[in-house]
């Protein structure tokens, strides 16, 4: 699982509320991400971090914020649920000086 | 804009058959591409990964076939196994700009006896 832990593993939550996610790991890798997954789009990229307070958008990224203060940590945030951020969500590493990424678990989120 | 094209949805193979899944891009400056594997409740996880300047490459029952005049790539299993039943997923990415991989859509793949 290349030291990567997501929480929390699932959520319910309801529209209007603000929702962190944490991805923790454990090797000190500079490339971190976040992906939602849905059903017939397959993984798409939300931001993306490639080092302490250096983030960048990715191909899905209104309606979401994310931080890192610290290598081992990055935040997203959904600053007010909407039932369309219903998804998995998972985060990833980059295996520097690879290209390899690896996942996290996931977080199922429900936003009712 | 899909990106990377994937298909099939879904795919039934027999026990010992040939499992093919096949990908297009559009991006010329993706040069680099990987398959995922993923299982129910799991996170997706590399499966094999080829870069341009090699037209195959091959592990274990698992072959990328990749066609760069034509922007395709595919993914063979050969002698199929049930343990192989999962969602396969092919990406791309570039050079540079944080490396973001643009995934397929995913395909089904289940493995009868």
């Amino acid at each position: 699982d290349a030291g990567i832990t997501q929480s929390p593993r699932h959520k319910v939550t309801e529209t209007g509320t603000p929702v962190t996610l944490r991805c923790h790991q454990t090797e000190n890798h500079r490339y971190m991400y976040w992906y939602r997954q849905d059903p017939g789009h397959g993984l798409r990229l939300i931001h993306y971090s490639y080092g302490v307070k250096d983030t960048d958008k990715g191909e899905v990224s209104d309606g979401y914020s994310v931080s890192r203060s610290k290598t081992e940590d990055f935040l997203l945030t959904l600053e007010s649920a909407t039932s369309s951020q219903t998804s998995v969500y998972f985060c990833a590493i980059r295996a520097d000086p690879q290209e390899t990424q690896y996942f996290g678990p996931g977080t199922r989120l429900l936003v009712l | 804009q899909q990106q990377v094209k994937q298909s099939p949805q879904s795919l039934i193979v027999q026990k010992g058959g040939i499992s093919i899944i096949n990908c297009a891009y559009e991006n010329t400056a993706f040069d680099y591409f990987p398959w995922y594997q993923q299982f129910p409740g799991k996170g997706p996880a590399l499966l094999i990964a080829i870069r341009p300047d090699v037209s195959e490459k091959k592990e274990g029952r698992f072959t990328i076939s990749f066609n760069k005049s034509a922007k395709q790539f595919s993914l063979h299993i050969m002698d199929s196994q049930p343990g192989d039943s999962a969602t396969y997923f092919c990406a791309a990415s570039a050079a540079g700009g944080g490396n973001k991989l643009t995934f397929g859509t995913g395909t089904q793949l289940k493995v009868e006896l």
